[in-house]
């Protein structure tokens, strides 16, 4: 079965550049989420959205932003990195459905920043 | 502010013996709660998951049990294998909401040993 699709898987960035992940989520899922993973610490809600249009928002740093394109794949934008923005970053996609809401997350992308 | 608090932090179980991990919430909105199981560098995996109108959820040696009144939910693992050594991750949502981003636990590191 098809998974969220993340890239690149990894990246590395100096401070105070620019770094944009992909993520194409799950064939008809109509929400997409973004987590941020820091080593040894629980998933963090960043931003999500529903059907192209942001429906919540988190921890997201205003240095970081994110659409939703037409083909429903998403992308994070993060400008002005710092040190601590290094992390695993998960793509999530769900689908709205009678019996939930199942996310499914991706197999994320690791940024270093150096 | 941690919304959902998960205990242990780490665990050791023997080879066929009973995982139990425990989680625990205060806001009373959150009306999904499920369970993901992380590999290192993988994307977190839905486990197992269960809503408050019912108080234990069993799938194959994975079981939930939900305590309204405690506002406690807990993770059994039967007969533990050395292939379940993984982070175990509760967490909570509010779906009536729509928005659904998930609040994760600090999560548990489980080793089975052989």
């Amino acid at each position: 079965a098809a998974g969220v699709i993340q890239s690149p898987r990894h990246l590395i960035k100096e401070k105070r550049e620019t770094a944009t992940l992909k993520c194409y989520p799950i064939p008809r899922h109509d929400t997409v989420y973004w987590y941020q993973q820091g080593p040894g610490q629980d998933p963090q809600f960043l931003i999500s959205f529903y059907e192209k249009m942001q429906s919540d928002k988190g921890s997201i740093p205003d240095r970081f932003s994110a659409q939703q394109f037409s083909d429903y794949h998403s992308e994070l934008n993060m400008s002005s990195l710092e040190l601590g923005d290094s992390a695993l970053y998960f793509c999530a996609s769900s689908f709205w459905g009678l019996s939930g809401n199942t996310i499914y997350f991706g197999e994320g992308s690791w940024l270093t920043v150096v | 502010q941690q919304q959902v608090k998960q205990s242990p932090q780490s665990l050791i179980v023997q080879k066929g013996g009973i995982s139990i991990i425990n989680c625990a919430y205060e806001n009373t909105a959150f009306d999904y709660f499920p369970w993901y199981q992380q590999f290192p560098g993988k994307g977190p995996a839905l486990l197992i998951a269960i809503r408050p109108d019912v108080s234990e959820k069993k799938e194959g040696r994975f079981t939930i049990s939900f305590n309204k009144s405690a506002k406690q939910f807990s993770l059994h693992i039967m007969d533990s294998q050395p292939g379940d050594s993984a982070t175990y991750f509760c967490a909570a949502s509010i779906l009536s909401t729509g928005a659904n981003n998930l609040f994760f636990g600090t999560g548990t590191r489980l080793t089975v040993i052989p």
